[in-house]
């Protein structure tokens, strides 16, 4: 089955700098990588989604890349901005089919004023 | 329009007891979801329904039961809690169709404490 990693576990950066969260998945059969935030006490929430057949997409401050013959994908946010901290979860799955959702351990994301 | 509710927010069990969380989403998604989240796990599938009438295992099902009662409904049954269990249970609907078929919507949350 799936198997989903995500490093790091937590994260530090200065406020303006970028962030760079990154995750592996081991199913080559995987085609849809959704990342989400999960804000203190609140439910996670979906921020940007890739599917295998592009290389990148971006969504103001927020950019996911996938590398599909390396089995990883990556979410970069620049400027960071105080409300940017929270839990970032990736995820993998099949797009379109009734398939489990495996999610990464998450990274707890802190930005330092 | 709620969203995905659960019910209860918080419950606090002896070990041995028997509860059921419960979830409705009111969005006519097909597909429903129960997560646990412990910290530095991040969250993982218990169980699934793809339709109604279906229903199958995800990475953590030992010790769980579920019921698809209709389409808005979907409830996880703990038989016989154990400290283990302790955890915070969410529920998610997705609409299973279409381009936007595994966007997951959770719920607040369900915080179990197992004594």
């Amino acid at each position: 089955g799936e198997n989903v990693e995500q490093h790091p576990s937590t994260l530090s950066v200065q406020e303006g700098d970028s962030a760079v969260i990154k995750c592996t998945y081991s199913d080559s059969a995987s085609n849809y990588f959704p990342w989400y935030k999960q804000e203190l006490g609140k439910r996670p929430q979906l921020i940007i989604d890739i599917r295998s057949n592009v290389g990148e997409k971006k969504d103001q401050r927020i950019a996911v890349t996938l590398n599909k013959t390396a089995k990883h994908f990556s979410l970069h946010i620049t400027e960071t901005q105080p409300e940017d901290s929270a839990v970032y979860f990736c995820a993998a799955t099949k797009w379109s089919s009734a398939s489990k959702i495996i999610f990464g351990s998450g990274t707890r994301l802190s930005i330092r004023p | 329009n709620a969203g995905v509710t659960q019910t209860p927010k918080f419950q606090v069990l002896k070990t041995g007891q028997s509860m059921t969380l419960q979830c409705a989403q009111d969005m006519n998604h097909n597909s429903m979801y129960w997560y646990r989240q412990d910290p530095g796990m991040g969250l993982r599938l218990i169980y699934y329904s793809a339709s109604e009438g279906t229903t199958d295992k995800g990475e953590v099902p030992n010790g769980y039961n579920v019921s698809r009662l209709n389409k808005r409904e979907f409830s996880l049954r703990l038989e016989s809690a154990a400290p283990s269990q302790t955890s915070v249970y969410f529920c998610a609907s997705s609409e299973g169709t279409g381009v936007r078929y595994n966007e997951q919507f959770f719920g607040p949350g369900t915080r179990l404490t197992v004594l």
